[in-house]
């Protein structure tokens, strides 16, 4: 599986645009990036997943380099409740006949300040 | 739409105990699985099952068995418990495998303390 690469922490002006980076450079042509998050241990919450397009949903938007290399998560008007660990991972889960282990990645400590 | 239930919330075992964690969707998923996470790592996949009747080991199986009889429940037994299993245990389900771009979704986890 591709391995992701992420800043350790990013704070963000509350109201201001979250921009979080992944770099997955080795990522293969079918392999999806998604994002999730965490929040003081609650289970991991999804966010929002691509291939190749630039995806928008009502939580983020998600920006896909041409090349695949990297990714940007944008939270567009980033809000206290945003405070958490912020996930890339390409290539979650698994498949019949092979176990796979699931790598958050090294993930982003956000931190939205008041 | 309640998604992934996880039961009991919290739980304290002595070593030796078993017992079992029990998960519920009701999204009609296919795919079910579990994972424990220890502080400061990411998750690690115990056991998975791609339907009713399939189940198969993850990265961590060993201290642990599952069954799926139903396609809405996927428990987690732990055998004999073992301070090792203190953790954080998630359930997540998904319609479909994540190479076709599905979304898994995870319960609020069961933490397990095990003295």
């Amino acid at each position: 599986d591709a391995k992701t690469t992420q800043p350790p922490s990013m704070d963000c002006a509350e109201g201001r645009a979250a921009n979080l980076p992944c770099n997955h450079s080795t990522i293969s042509g079918n392999e999806y990036v998604y994002w999730y998050r965490q929040i003081h241990s609650q289970g991991p919450q999804y966010i929002i997943h691509g291939l190749k397009n630039n995806e928008t949903n009502e939580m983020a938007s998600l920006i896909i380099t041409e090349d695949r290399k990297s990714s940007t998560l944008i939270l567009p008007h980033a809000t206290l409740r945003d405070t958490a660990v912020y996930y890339c991972i390409v290539r979650v889960g698994f498949s019949s006949g092979s176990a796979r282990q699931l790598t958050f990645g090294s993930g982003t400590q956000l931190t939205v300040l008041p | 739409n309640a998604g992934v239930t996880q039961t009991p919330k919290f739980q304290v075992l002595k070593t030796g105990q078993s017992m079992t964690l029990q998960c519920a969707q009701d999204m009609n998923h296919e795919y079910m699985s579990w994972y424990r996470q220890d502080p400061g790592m990411g998750l690690r996949l115990i056991h998975y099952s791609v339907g009713a009747g399939i189940t198969d080991q993850g990265e961590v199986p060993n201290g642990y068995n599952v069954s799926r009889s139903t396609t809405e429940d996927f428990p987690l037994r732990l055998l004999s418990a073992a301070p090792s299993q203190t953790s954080v245990y998630f359930c997540a389900s998904s319609y479909g495998p994540t190479s076709s771009g599905n979304t898994i979704y995870f319960g609020e986890g069961s933490w397990l303390t095990v003295v």
